[in-house]
């Protein structure tokens, strides 16, 4: 069974400061981890994939199996970062399995 | 560019009315899902089509039927609504090969009075 856990369902932080959104997960093979982002009243959007090992709009995430773990973080959060934040597995059946999402607001 | 297409946007029904969600997509994606979003559970998979024809169960099909009309088109159905499903409702899709995203909808709200 694949599992995504988002321990913190709300997480505030001001402008300007770092931000960190946990994300762990449960697989026992070798997963394909995703992080989308929903701004308020829009669709979900990939913000971006492991495998890619890029940046996004600041944003990098690290698959460390060790820890089974892909936190998402920015060095320096914006206020248009506040938004739904969700971690998300692929397994071998190539669904997506979704964490409980963490509510990002980026205080002025 | 539409990507994937929901309709309605939103919809109110009485308990025990019938209804059907609509999705479509241009992208020529093989596999399509309908998710729910609830608050506080993320988002849960109710039905998914690894490809036209073929439709499998997700983690809360309970409650719903799903047809895979042809591979643009994959719908939703309600048979009998009940105030417990009422929700968000998302259709994604997905192209072939390794570590390719889902495309989403922009959902559809539905309220069940």
């Amino acid at each position: 069974a694949q599992r995504v856990t988002q321990p913190e369902k709300l997480l505030s932080v001001f402008k300007g400061a770092p931000v960190e959104l946990k994300c762990n997960y449960s697989y026992s093979g070798s997963p394909e981890l995703f992080w989308y982002v929903q701004y308020s009243r829009q669709r979900l959007q990939l913000l971006l994939r492991h495998i890619s090992r890029e940046s996004i709009k600041g944003f990098t995430a690290d698959l460390n199996k060790g820890e089974t773990s892909f936190h998402l973080k920015k060095p320096f959060a914006q206020e248009e970062d506040s938004a739904m934040y969700y971690c998300a597995l692929s397994g071998s059946a190539r669904q997506l399995t979704f964490g409980s999402g963490t509510q990002l607001t980026v205080l002025p | 560019n539409a990507g994937v297409t929901q309709t309605p946007k939103f919809q109110v029904l009485k308990t025990g009315q019938s209804m059907t969600l609509q999705c479509a997509q241009d992208m020529n994606h093989n596999s399509m899902y309908w998710y729910r979003q609830d608050p506080g559970m993320g988002l849960r998979l109710i039905y998914y089509s690894a490809s036209e024809g073929t439709t499998d169960k997700g983690e809360v099909p309970n409650g719903y039927n799903v047809s895979r009309l042809n591979k643009r088109e994959f719908s939703l159905r309600l048979e009998s609504a009940a105030p417990s499903q009422t929700s968000v409702y998302f259709c994604a899709s997905r192209g072939t090969g390794g570590f390719q995203p889902q495309h989403f909808g922009d959902g559809t709200r539905l309220s069940i009075l």
